[in-house]
């Protein structure tokens, strides 16, 4: 069965800190690994991962993939009470491979990181 | 340009009622996917529609269903509805395969 896993399920930091957040993954199709940050109500696209060992940065923000040993990781660095909030990962899969006309697949999630930075 | 929007943002429903909730994507986006969200379970695919045909379905009952019409806008509808339909239904739109998606605000949904 498909799963995505990400730790730690919570996290209090001070501002400034840096934090790391790890997700794990075991899906068949892989496409892609995405980044979400969620929070109140919809979640916000943060990156999108398709290849290995390539780092994708915005501003304090950087995640990169490792498709050999199935995971991600989310760095932020210099962290502020902003950055509060539920960090989601999902791997996008293509159940029953590529479709004709193309198909954003399904994503499946991870439970998502709580992260709580205090002032 | 407009995000994805949902309507309506709350919804409160007795138990064996049914909903129907819509969404439409951003302008030239052809793929919606729909998810539910509880704090027990996260994040959970229910379907995705591209050019108006069902393409995925996640582990939901037969009571969840969907439709997409020819401008891309979605519609879900979940009959005969149960206490632990509760949630907030998310919906995602996306441009081009394996493409990042994009969520709008959410339908709170509350059975009681």
């Amino acid at each position: 069965e498909d799963k995505v896993v990400q730790s730690p399920l919570s996290l209090v930091v001070h501002e400034g800190d840096t934090v790391t957040l790890n997700c794990s993954y075991e899906v068949t199709n892989f496409r892609s690994l995405l980044w979400y940050k969620q929070e109140k109500k919809a979640p916000t696209f943060l990156f999108m991962l398709t290849s290995s060992g390539i780092e994708k940065k915005s501003g304090r923000l950087s995640s990169i993939l490792d498709k050999k040993e199935l995971f991600s990781i989310l760095n932020i660095t210099a962290t502020q009470t902003g950055d509060s909030a539920i960090y989601l990962c999902a791997v996008g899969s293509l159940v029953g491979g590529l479709l004709p006309g193309g198909s954003q697949g399904n994503l499946i999630f991870g439970k998502g990181t709580k992260l709580s930075v205090k002032p | 340009k407009a995000g994805v929007t949902q309507t309506p943002r709350y919804l409160i429903k007795t138990r064996g009622q049914q909903v129907t909730l819509s969404c439409s994507p951003i302008s030239g986006h052809r793929s919606v996917s729909w998810y539910q969200q509880t704090p027990g379970q996260g994040l959970q695919f229910l379907f995705e529609y591209f050019s108006e045909t069902q393409r995925n379905k996640g582990n939901f009952p037969g009571r969840f269903s969907g439709r997409q019409f020819s401008n891309s806008r979605s519609e879900m509808n979940v009959s005969t509805l149960e206490l632990g339909d509760s949630a907030l239904y998310l919906c995602a739109s996306s441009l081009r395969t394996g493409g990042e998606a994009f969520f709008g605000q959410g339908t709170r949904l509350t059975v009681v």
